[in-house]
């Protein structure tokens, strides 16, 4: 069965610092990855995706994510972080060779960046 | 929220009432989604279809019925059936040609239980 681990509820770190939000994955095939973001009372805004190739994917507002297929992780990364930054974030995976096309979603990672 | 609208963003529901959650796209997308969203438990599948005049149950389809006459929209009733119905409800939709499955996601309808 396929399924995706966010082991954090939340996770905090100050303006300007980097972050790392972490992500682990389990399915029976080879992964479709993908970091989607959600504001409050909003929906969800999709951030980057790993599909092949590079493990390191480069997305919208300055992250990346780091496909890892020995761990099975994904872990998505910013270098700096801005209070903007400041939402629920959401890791989501699909089986390559599941035909129903589902994507199943991870329990959200809350983000707080402290001024 | 890209071309996928969903109205109306709050709604209030007595119990014992039926009540449909309507989602829009123009984006000709061919497979829309259905999810529910409660604190600290992600989003969980409802229903999907992959094509006009077709839909799947998803893993917590029980008290909840769609349609999807038109290509356009994908409505979900929430019936009486559904026990606990309070929560936040979110439409999505993707290409079906799109294997790695990107979907695009509307802004939500917060449906609450009086």
């Amino acid at each position: 069965a396929q399924s995706v681990a966010q082991p954090e509820d939340q996770v905090n770190v100050a303006e300007g610092n980097p972050l790392t939000v972490k992500c682990t994955y389990s399915v029976s095939g080879n992964p479709y990855l993908f970091w989607y973001v959600q504001y409050p009372n909003r929906g969800l805004q999709f951030l980057l995706k790993y599909i092949t190739g590079d493990n390191l994917v480069k997305g919208s507002y300055g992250f990346e994510a780091e496909f890892n297929k020995s761990q099975t992780s994904f872990h998505l990364k910013k270098p700096s972080a801005l209070v903007s930054d400041s939402a629920l974030y959401f890791c989501a995976v699909r089986d390559r060779m599941d035909s129903s096309y589902k994507l199943i979603f991870g329990s959200g990672t809350r983000l707080l960046v402290r001024p | 929220d890209g071309g996928i609208t969903q109205s109306p963003k709050y709604l209030f529901r007595k119990e014992g009432q039926n009540v449909t959650l309507s989602c829009e796209q123009n984006l000709n997308h061919d497979a829309m989604y259905w999810y529910r969203q409660d604190p600290g438990q992600g989003l969980r599948l409802i229903y999907y279809s992959q094509i006009v005049n077709d839909f799947q149950k998803g893993d917590i389809a029980e008290g909840y019925s769609v349609s999807r006459e038109k290509k356009e929209s994908f409505p979900l009733t929430v019936t009486s059936a559904q026990k606990n119905p309070t929560a936040f409800y979110l439409c999505a939709s993707s290409l079906r040609t799109d294997q790695y499955n990107e979907q695009f996601f509307g802004p939500g309808t917060r449906l609450t239980v009086l």
